[in-house]
């Protein structure tokens, strides 16, 4: 069955330290990946997304992503991570063959200690 | 300012009752999209539109229905059937197609009393 995964339910790092969080997906085709954010009782925003191309994208906020084809990852980065990055984060997988809708991996929250 | 609005922000069910959401997007977009979260397990579709007067089931439709009469409007309602409908609920929308940006509600808690 297709899935998304994302293993760190929580992650917490000190405000100034590198910050990655994991997605691994299980579909067979070249999916579209995605990352959102969202803060408490809020929508979600995108941070960053990758279609073809480079396999290193640049987000908003100072967020970076790296396609691993042969891994099936895609994994998002800070090098410094800010008190205001505390949020949930979600990886979502699309793939044309399984319809025009999105999967979410179940998200990690990012705690921030000062 | 272009946008998704969902409302209300809080909503509460008695049993055996039909509550509906609302939400509506000035952001001409033709795609939208009804997930529903619960803590830990991520959001989850229920329905889906690409166009007016067309949806399509999500992944957990069962309990709940909607329309799409007009292309800003994606109204959901929590019906009685649905056993276990206490979730903060999105909404979101997309120009079209998958490789689009979604942009999202600020949602709806929903919650039985």
């Amino acid at each position: 069955a297709q899935s998304v995964t994302q293993p760190d339910i929580h992650i917490t790092v000190s405000e100034g330290a590198s910050l990655e969080l994991r997605c691994n997906y299980s579909y067979g085709a070249t999916p579209y990946l995605f990352w959102y954010v969202q803060s408490p009782g809020q929508g979600l925003q995108l941070l960053l997304k990758y279609f073809s191309g480079d396999t290193l994208v640049q987000g908003i906020k100072g967020f970076e992503a790296e396609f691993k084809r042969s891994q099936s990852s895609f994994n998002l980065r800070k090098p410094s991570v800010h008190w205001s990055d505390a949020a949930e984060y979600f990886c979502a997988v699309g793939v044309e063959e399984y319809g025009n809708k999105l999967v979410f991996g179940a998200g990690t929250i990012l705690r921030v200690k000062s | 300012d272009g946008g998704i609005t969902q409302s209300p922000k809080y909503l509460f069910r008695k049993e055996g009752q039909n509550v509906t959401l609302s939400c509506e997007q000035n952001l001409n977009h033709d795609a939208m999209y009804w997930y529903r979260q619960d803590p830990g397990q991520g959001l989850r579709l229920i329905y889906y539109s690409q166009i007016v007067n067309d949806f399509q089931k999500g992944d957990i439709a069962e309990g709940y229905s909607v329309s799409r009469e007009k292309k800003e409007s994606f109204p959901l309602t929590v019906t009685s059937a649905q056993k276990n409908p206490t979730a903060f609920y999105l909404c979101a929308s997309s120009r079209t197609g998958i490789n689009e940006k979604l942009f999202f509600g600020s949602g709806t808690q929903l919650s039985v009393l």
